[in-house]
């Protein structure tokens, strides 16, 4: 079965850092791109980053640039997210989910995981 | 940035009904436009991608159609299980965006 794990979520205060990870299995993990999206309490959703199925390619929010860094190590099936400068308004879920067609970020999303929650305060 | 704009925000129907979302793009996206549905405290579901085509298991009283800057997700025959809130997103480039959400309640 084609399955996604977040962790590293929890209650962090402001100005600190967080990396979160994402498991995959059920499919060979480095033939596809993956990204991370959030989702703040009774918000919709936000598209933070997106990296090709090798690595070599990042993509990231404008509005998110220089706090975001998405990566990936296809050896252990992990896909990760650093964030610096943590503020309340990060308070979000924040899935991982797997593009549908290959290896470019830019295609829907056919599996997430279930999320981890992200608490800024 | 790549806009879209869902209409209405919100919306009340029966089981039974017809209900019709609009996804409206600030330029166009050919046809690189998705569709998922989430229910509360659930990740997202991809339903269509690339505008009009219906993801695997997913009930053929969903469709969609589009093209350019203006999309339509249809539920044909509204069942209880499809309350929930509908998001599009453009897959056409980088920065990818949703639109801000359409939930569909009970009436």
């Amino acid at each position: 079965e084609v399955q996604l794990a977040e962790s590293g979520g929890g209650l962090l205060q402001p100005g600190g850092s967080l990396r979160l990870s994402c498991a995959a299995s059920g499919f060979t993990f480095s033939n596809y791109a993956m990204s991370w999206v959030r989702q703040a309490p009774g918000r919709g959703l936000e598209w933070l980053s997106g990296i090709s199925g090798r690595g070599g390619s990042t993509y990231y929010a404008d509005s998110e640039k220089g706090r975001l860094t998405i990566s990936r190590d296809n050896s252990k099936n992990t896909l990760y997210l650093q964030m610096n400068s943590l503020r309340a308004e990060d308070t979000a879920i924040y899935y991982c989910a797997k593009v549908r067609g290959g290896d470019y970020p830019s295609d829907a999303f056919d599996i997430w995981g279930q999320g981890t929650m992200v608490s800024v305060s | 940035d790549i806009q879209m704009t869902q209409s209405p925000s919100s919306l009340s129907a029966s089981v039974g009904d017809r209900v019709t979302i609009t996804c409206r793009a600030s330029q166009s996206v050919i046809t690189f436009l998705n569709w998922y549905q989430q229910k509360p405290g659930k990740a997202p579901k991809l339903l269509i991608y690339v505008a009009s085509n219906l993801q695997i298991g997913v009930p053929s009283r969903f469709s969609g159609s589009g093209s350019g800057t203006d999309f339509t997700l249809t539920i044909n025959s509204l069942q209880p299980e499809d309350f929930a809130t509908y998001y599009c997103q453009q897959s056409y480039s980088t920065p990818l965006t949703f639109g801000g959400g359409t939930k569909v309640e009970i009436k």
